[in-house]
């Protein structure tokens, strides 16, 4: 089984409909993260989480929410959403450590696509 | 901020020969620097990191990458590819904001090896 699951894997789904990916995780990491690659862009960070009681806004966390409801789970919503979310959305882990020192661990991706 | 560029969207090789994937960063501080890979359908995987102990690196797969300060590069090679090598790589530095890692991304690299 993989360390870190995320499902759906793809979704396709209207503007204006509210949508939850789910991240889970059994590595036993206290760090969450949720990206968004796009082509020819590289990997963006949406939001992350430290524990339970500690979430953080990234980059670009418009247009999104995140809810962390276990060490091990980590979902993201798009509360309403919109065709420019179209994008392979990527949930990662870490170990709490000496800051820089520690490597993510990525899931497989969730494919969405907004018509 | 840190940044990292990548030096080319695609690169060819042949099967057997040098793989050379370029990577410049923008620091600060001295970096925190990783390479990861992405098979299609796949999350990312750590390749190597570079965390201020030796400057030359020795990954998994056979990939190996060397800091050097004064170009502020870390260029990832390989002496023979393969075809299971083709995927897109992504070089990454660590920034580090309030004990928490961010890593920022490069725009990614796709290697493409034909026989």
């Amino acid at each position: 089984d993989a360390d870190v699951t995320q499902t759906p894997r793809n979704r396709i789904t209207k503007t204006g409909k509210r949508i939850m990916l789910e991240c889970s995780q059994t590595k036993g990491h206290d760090r969450m993260y949720w990206y968004r690659q796009d082509p020819g862009l590289g990997l963006r960070l949406i939001y992350y989480s430290f524990d339970v009681k500690d979430i953080n806004k990234g980059e670009i966390s418009d247009g999104y929410s995140v809810s962390r409801q276990a060490q091990a789970k980590f979902s993201l919503s798009l509360e309403s959403a919109i065709p420019n979310q179209t994008a392979l959305y990527f949930c990662a882990t870490s170990e709490t450590g000496q800051g820089g020192l520690q490597p993510q661990h990525f899931g497989d991706g969730t494919r969405l696509s907004i018509l | 901020a840190q940044s990292v560029t990548q030096l080319g969207s695609h690169v060819s090789v042949s099967e057997g020969a040098l793989v050379l994937l370029r990577c410049n960063y923008s620091s600060s501080v001295p970096p925190y620097l990783f390479w990861y890979v992405q098979y299609p359908n796949q999350g990312l995987q750590l390749l190597l990191k570079y965390t201020s102990a030796a400057t030359l690196v020795k990954g998994i797969n056979g990939f190996e990458a060397e800091f050097k300060k004064s170009e502020t590069s870390f260029h990832l090679t390989k002496p023979s590819a393969h075809m299971s090598d083709a995927a897109e790589y992504f070089c990454a530095v660590s920034e580090t904001m309030k004990g928490f890692q961010k890593l920022v991304f490069g725009t990614g690299t796709r290697l493409l090896v034909s026989p």
